[in-house]
Formats: C-alpha cells, structure tokens, sequence
C-alpha cells in the first residue's frame, strides 16, 4: 500500500529552523518527484516546494524562497524540508505528495497526513 | 488572495447537481493551463478527483466530472452524495518548464 508518513513537525520560535521528513512506502520512490504542500489558516492550501526524482531540480514558492529547501535521499525512500527564518505566517499543516507522473506536468496525486508547524513566540 | 479563484461555498440537496467553479481570469493568457481537483474531507489529506480538466483517477466515482472553458474549470458532481461533502480545491499548473502551481481558495460543498 502507498504511503506517505510525515514527522518534525514542533513548535518554533521566529526566526528559528525546522526540519520535516516525509517516509515513502509502496512505490518505486525514485520514479516520482515529489511535493511539500502546506494548509494555513490565512491562505488555504499552498504550493511550497517541489522536486524532481533525482534531487537535481528544486522549485520554491515564493513565499518561502531563499529560506526554505528541499531535498530527498532516494536510497533512504525520504523526503525532507528544511525549514529556517520560520515567520509566524509559515504556521500550517505540511504535507508530503507524490507526483502523479505526467512526464510533462507535475501535479499530486497521493497526499500524507500531514506534520503541524507552529511559529509562535 | 489567490490567482484561482473559487466561491467559497456552494450547497445542494443530495441528488441534485454541485458545480463548483475556478476562475484564473488573472492568469496570463499567453500560457496553457491545465486544471485539477482535490476533495478535502475534515481531518483527511486531499484527494485527487479531476486530473488534466476531464479525467477522473481510479477509484473515483462517475459522478465526478471536469470542464474547462480557457482559464475556467468547472467541477461537476451530478447527483452529489452526502459523503461528496467537503472542500474541494482546484489547482493549475503550466507545464514541467513552469512547474509552480497554484490553489484556488476552496469552495465548502455541503449535501444535505
């Protein structure tokens, strides 16, 4: 069965870092790029970061730009986001999605739970 | 706010017809977009129901259709279900070269 099992998820400080990590279970993990999407309550849901099989190409939403920054160890079947100059607007749920596999689009089709990230002084 | 953009709720009686629309009218028109759907139950992850505008994953019920007309998907549930309650959110995105999507606000559908 697939899944998706993402954890680090605390409460930080402003300012401070983060480091979340999404576990992948049930499929080729290496096949697939991968997704952290997060849902705060200001903006809904949220594009935040994207990245492809191999870990070569990165993408960032602008919001998180320059702070934020992703990456995945295939032979570990993982998932991470590094997360530093937390601000109070990066409180949210973060999920971990797997590509579907277009080999012209990326967009999600299998989503994690989810990890809760607190920013709060 | 977002560039989809989506009302944010939409009711109907079970049986009836739910059309939930995305608007990116913001968008700039030079692009192809394609569209997608995700149903969001309380205290669930999102589920892909709508993929490139039509098409419907496996496992998603027949009820479940997508148009798009330029930069405005809709979401057709007809004959929606009271387990069809939620938020639905839609998405697009341009291409692998443009690969940053973006989310419409969601849109609360409630059966009853």
């Amino acid at each position: 069965e697939l899944q998706l099992v993402e954890s680090g998820g605390a409460v930080a400080q402003p300012g401070g870092s983060l480091r979340l990590s999404c576990a992948a279970s049930g499929f080729p993990f290496d096949n697939y790029a991968m997704f952290w999407v997060r849902h705060t309550p200001g903006k809904g849901l949220e594009w935040v970061s994207l990245v492809n099989w191999d870990g070569s190409r990165t993408y960032y939403g602008d919001s998180v730009k320059g702070r934020f920054t992703i990456s995945r160890d295939n032979s570990q079947n993982s998932l991470y986001l590094q997360m530093s100059s937390l601000r109070l607007e990066d409180t949210g749920l973060y999920y971990c999605a797997k590509d579907y596999g277009d080999s012209q689009y990326y967009y999600m089709d299998v989503w994690g739970t989810g990890t809760t990230v607190t920013v709060s002084s | 706010s977002s560039e989809l953009t989506q009302p944010p709720s939409v009711s109907v009686s079970p049986g009836q017809t739910a059309r939930i629309t995305c608007s990116g009218d913001t968008l700039p028109k030079t692009n192809v977009y394609w569209f997608y759907w995700y149903q969001q139950k309380s205290g669930q992850a999102p589920v892909l129901v709508i993929h490139k505008d039509n098409n419907r994953p496996s496992g998603i019920p027949e009820r479940f259709s997508g148009s798009t007309s330029g930069t405005v998907a809709t979401l057709t549930i007809s004959g929606a279900q009271v387990e069809d309650e939620g938020v639905y959110y839609c998405y697009s995105t341009v291409s692998s070269v443009i690969p940053r999507g973006m989310f419409g606000g969601g849109t609360m559908l409630t059966v009853l």
